[in-house]
């Protein structure tokens, strides 16, 4: 057990939607990571927060959105839901860039 | 672009015999490595890393070897156990942001 916590394990929804996914870092850690893994792009960094603020950006679409929170857990807001998003969402945490960073069990969403 | 590549998809070992992974990065200027485990159904588990100013690092069963030179990672596991087989990814952590650049992954399999 990382100590990084994420709901719902899984997540069935129809395109067009618009879905949320929740993220609690390791107790102390300032920094959440979101990234994105599916079988054909393997694991990609989305998004990061530090301490209440973006961080970071990788290759994350505009229908994707992120916050982190005062209590530093974060959420994930994904929209106008596509087929090509069903994929496993990681939220990860550390206390500093430099250190490692420990994932959570994932989020599973399905687009149908 | 950067990236960070495995050079088999599968690796199959014989119990108690030793594995080794490889991985090739691209970025010279980075300078934090990581292995991550990742099993089916679950998020990547940290497995060891090592900074660009070492070229060896060892942890339980586990060591990592790094050639700056070539740019070239490698995970050694001794006395390999069913338990071992996963995916297994090396990661590079790009420069001040935190931001990891994962490779494709191998999948070890551990023959009893």
């Amino acid at each position: 057990d990382s100590g990084v916590t994420q709901t719902p394990k899984h997540l069935i929804t129809a395109t067009g939607q618009r879905v949320t996914l929740r993220c609690s870092p390791r107790s102390g850690d300032l920094s959440v990571y979101w990234y994105q893994q599916s079988l054909d792009q393997g694991l990609q960094f989305l998004i990061q927060y530090y301490n209440g603020e973006e961080r970071a950006k990788g290759n994350i679409l505009e229908r994707f959105s992120a916050q982190q929170f005062p209590d530093l857990h974060s959420e994930l807001n994904l929209s106008s839901l596509e087929l090509g998003d069903s994929a496993l969402y990681f939220c990860a945490s550390n206390g500093g860039w430099t250190d490692t960073q420990y994932f959570g069990p994932g989020t599973r969403l399905t687009v149908l | 672009g950067e990236s960070v590549g495995l050079h088999l998809p599968t690796l199959s070992v014989q119990e108690g015999d030793n594995s080794i992974i490889n991985c090739a990065y691209s970025n010279s200027a980075s300078d934090y490595f990581i292995w991550y485990k990742q099993e089916s159904g679950k998020g990547p588990q940290f497995i060891i890393d090592i900074r660009s100013n070492m070229d060896k690092r060892q942890g339980q069963r586990v060591t990592v070897l790094l050639n700056k030179t070539v740019k070239h990672l490698s995970l050694q596991i001794a006395a390999t156990q069913p338990g071992d087989s996963a995916v297994y990814f090396c990661a590079e952590n790009e420069g001040n942001t935190g931001k990891l650049i994962f490779g494709q992954g191998t999948t070890l399999q551990v023959k009893p």
